[in-house]
Order: structure tokens, then sequence, then C-alpha cells
């Protein structure tokens, strides 16, 4: 298994641009997650999917768009990119409920200038 | 709300050493899960060690264990015999059962020094 795997590793893009984080997991899971990590900060939920065809918002959504049309794939939208949007995304998924431990992706770095 | 508090920004020990992070939460429910998960410079996010908070006996994971202190809301982890590649960010996350989503602390960045 791959796990939890994000694409790109790094992206630079200029403001007002747009772009797709994408994150795949191969474990079956239905829960999964898009956090983001400002420098030195902890981690903020931006969007969350439950199971296919599921999504809701979390702490701090405004910005970014979500789908989720499958299982392994929960690819996160940035729509006119602002320099507040520099920060590091994690995707993560989580089995099923009652298990409650979290899969990271490896993360994508984002700057936008 | 539920909120999850580590009052320790930094953090340098010497290594061999043994070290205590410390995480305290706030919570009206009785039924939840607590975590340490470790961020090394590599970014990669890891579970260290989980306890669920039904469970007296405290957690541990080879040199990682928890001071599980349910009525005082604490939920300390210990690392003994630090090792240089334990230098990370630690981050004390918290999950109410039934709940979809779990809260992060801040984190405490903890430098082993040779």
């Amino acid at each position: 298994n791959a796990g939890v795997t994000q694409t790109p590793k790094f992206r630079i893009l200029k403001i007002g641009q747009s772009m797709t984080l994408q994150c795949t997991q191969d474990m079956n899971h239905n829960y999964m997650y898009w956090y983001r990590q400002d420098p030195g900060m902890g981690l903020k939920l931006i969007y969350y999917s439950v199971g296919a065809g599921i999504t809701d918002k979390g702490e701090v959504p405004n910005g970014y768009n979500v789908s989720r049309s499958t299982t392994e794939d929960f690819p996160l939208r940035l729509e006119l990119a602002a320099p507040s949007q520099t920060s590091v995304y994690f995707c993560a998924s989580r089995p099923r409920q009652g298990e409650y431990e979290q899969y990271f992706g490896p993360g994508t770095r984002l700057t936008v200038t | 709300a539920q909120t999850v508090t580590q009052s320790q920004p930094e953090m340098s020990v010497q290594e061999a050493e043994t070290v205590t992070l410390s995480c305290t939460y706030d919570t009206s429910e009785s039924n939840y899960y607590l975590f340490w998960y470790k961020q090394p410079p590599s970014r990669q996010m890891i579970l260290v060690i989980r306890q669920e908070a039904y469970k007296q006996q405290n957690a541990t994971e080879n040199r990682f264990s928890v001071n599980f202190q349910k009525a005082a809301k604490s939920f300390s982890l210990k690392i003994s015999d630090s090792q240089l590649g334990d230098t990370a960010m630690y981050f004390c996350a918290f999950n109410m059962n039934r709940d979809d989503k779990i809260i992060f602390g801040k984190g405490t960045r903890l430098h082993i020094l040779p």
C-alpha cells in the first residue's frame, strides 16, 4: 500500500491563479481530510469527507473547494490564490466510524506570490 | 467547544535524557481519544501513541509513554532515553467519540542535543 499520496510536493502560484492539490489513498478509508499548517503553527481543518459524495466544511474553508467522487480521491481546489494561502497542505484519511487514527500524506508546500 | 493546549512551545534536552511534553484539553465528554503525533523535519506526520479515555492504564510504545490524568484533563508524553531522531514537532490531538474531526494543539518543538 502506498498509503496517502499527495501531488505536487511543491508549487509556486501567482496571485489570482488557480490550482488543484491532489490526494489519493489506497486503504479504502471512508474519511478524508484536508489541513493547512502555517509556519510554526498547528493544523487547521479546511474540509473533510465521510464518504464518497459527502463533504463538509472545517475551520478555515474560505477560498477552497473540494469534491469526493470516489473513495480514493479527495482533491482540494484553490480558486483565485491569495498570499494568505501560502502554507503547507496535508491530506489525511481515517478508516471508518469508531477508528480514530488519521494517516497523513507527505504534504504540499504552496507559495503564493 | 473542545480545546487542546500545549503550554511548552519549545524544549531542548540532552541525548539519553528523559523529557516530558505537556498537554491539557477541555471537554465535557466522557468518551474520547487522545493522540500524540510527531512531525520531524521531513514534515511527515507520524502517530506516536494513542490513548482511549475509557482505559485507565497509560499507553506505552517502546520509549514513549503517556501520563493520562482524566480528572485533570491532562495527557503528557514522556520520552525516555531520548535520541537525536526524536527531534521534531510534537502535536497533542483530541477526538471525541462519534465526532468526525480531530483537534490539534499548536505543538511543542523538541530539540535533542548531542
